[in-house]
């Protein structure tokens, strides 16, 4: 399958800091999704990625694909305790049933 | 609309017991996934379907089984449980392999 590494793995942060998330892929990816689950929650959707390059924002979410199309982040600008929960990446394979394969999410922990 | 809907919540089985889990979608949508995800795993793809009366393996299908005999609905069977089956199971859903993912709320499944 397809193989992506998401780093950091666990990240603490005071409420009103930033975050930020990396995506990194050893191939070129065609694009590339992220999404959201909260502590005890399912995956939301966020977000699709398909150009090179390509920056997308969501209020205090920014995105960004590479320009080489192999990385990607996300970027929370002044952090809330809503923001709490597990961030995915998700990569499509290689085959032709493109089928999604998630990376290992980063824990985010908002300190009041 | 209830979007993707999975049942049970929750279940303990005994080592060697079977059991079906079902997943149900109003959306309409060709494509379903059924996902286990297990600490500092992430997400990991057992089986798929691209529509109504196919199946297809993804990359941990063994002690797996699935049957989508109607487009709106995804089994997943586990035919002798065993320990190793103890998980959170999601079923999710989309419209083509190009969109995002609506995930269910999940199944915590305990195998003792």
């Amino acid at each position: 399958g397809q193989q992506v590494m998401q780093i950091p793995q666990y990240q603490h942060v005071q409420e009103g800091e930033d975050f930020t998330t990396y995506c990194n892929s050893s191939t070129t990816l065609s694009n590339i999704q992220w999404y959201k689950q909260r502590p005890g929650g399912h995956p939301v959707f966020l977000i699709q990625l398909v150009k090179s390059g390509e920056v997308k924002k969501q209020k205090r979410l920014t995105f960004q694909f590479g320009e080489a199309k192999k990385n990607s982040s996300l970027h929370i600008t002044a952090t809330q305790t809503t923001d709490v929960g597990t961030y995915f990446c998700a990569v499509r394979s290689q085959t032709g049933a493109n089928n999604l394969f998630f990376g290992t999410g980063t824990r985010l922990t908002v300190i009041p | 609309n209830a979007g993707v809907t999975q049942t049970p919540k929750f279940r303990v089985l005994k080592t060697g017991q079977s059991m079906t889990l079902l997943c149900a979608q109003d959306m309409n949508h060709e494509y379903m996934y059924w996902y286990r995800q297990d600490p500092g795993m992430g997400l990991r793809l057992i089986h798929y379907s691209v529509g109504e009366g196919t199946t297809a393996k993804g990359e941990v299908p063994d002690g797996y089984n699935v049957s989508r005999l109607k487009k709106q609905n995804f089994l997943l069977g586990l035919e002798s449980a065993a320990p190793s089956q103890t998980s959170v199971y999601f079923c999710a859903s989309s419209y083509s392999n190009s969109y995002g993912y609506t995930f269910g709320s999940g199944t915590r499944l305990t195998v003792v």
